[in-house]
């Protein structure tokens, strides 16, 4: 099993670019990377996924280097509402597409 | 993507008895996964439920304290059965949604008293 490695807490004023790295050694062939950001009293919402180089959505960019044994979820100009417990998670057909959750990374930003 | 409606949000119980979590999904999934969540922590993988067939647990877990149902390709239960106050926890299910990405429901805040 692919296991990952985060910060475990990062703060950032509003409005600045917030870079999150994971580290996942031991990820697989077939493996995805994916980001998910919890909220207190939600489930895990899902952000971004991606396979290799970078994946830009509405909402971040993920950067993946060629060897994939890390990973960078970028958050452009955070706000307030971003503050929230980010995941990284690698799985896939080789994990049974089962997803082990790290310790995640809580970010809080400040006004 | 897949939505889950999860219920029931909360729940307080006594010790020693049995509370069962339902999840509903908008559309068909193959696999649907059951995690606990202790406050502050972060989510632990309690069992991948199949339609068709048994659940598999993870280290930890045994059908007899959390028995799981999946009687169809859009319906799960999970139960917390013979509860300790331990049980306390936050309770959520799971389901594939569109490629590798996972939808969660809002999760099922236990209080054992």
């Amino acid at each position: 099993l692919a296991k990952t490695t985060q910060p475990i807490s990062m703060d950032s004023y509003e409005g600045q670019e917030v870079n999150i790295t994971c580290s996942h050694n031991n990820i697989a062939t077939n493996d995805y990377i994916t980001w998910y950001q919890q909220f207190p009293s939600q489930g895990p919402r899902f952000i971004i996924q991606g396979y290799k180089t970078k994946v830009t959505n509405e909402v971040a960019s993920l950067f993946i280097p060629a060897d994939r044994k890390s990973s960078t979820l970028s958050l452009p100009r955070v706000s307030l509402s971003d503050t929230a417990v980010y995941y990284c998670l690698v799985g896939g057909p080789n994990t049974g597409n089962q997803f082990y959750f790290g310790t995640g990374t809580s970010l809080t930003v400040i006004p | 993507s897949a939505v889950i409606s999860q219920k029931p949000s909360r729940d307080i119980c006594q010790r020693g008895t049995s509370l069962t979590i339902q999840c509903q999904v908008d559309s068909q999934v193959t696999m649907m996964f059951w995690y606990r969540q202790q406050p502050g922590q972060s989510l632990t993988l309690i069992a991948t439920a199949n339609q068709g067939s048994e659940a598999t647990y993870e280290s930890g877990f045994v059908i007899d304290k959390f028995p799981i149902s999946r009687p169809n390709l859009t319906f799960s239960t999970l139960t917390v059965s013979n509860m300790s106050p331990e049980d306390s926890s936050i309770y959520l299910c799971s389901a594939r949604g569109t490629a590798y990405g996972y939808t969660f429901g809002s999760g099922t805040r236990l209080t054992v008293v």
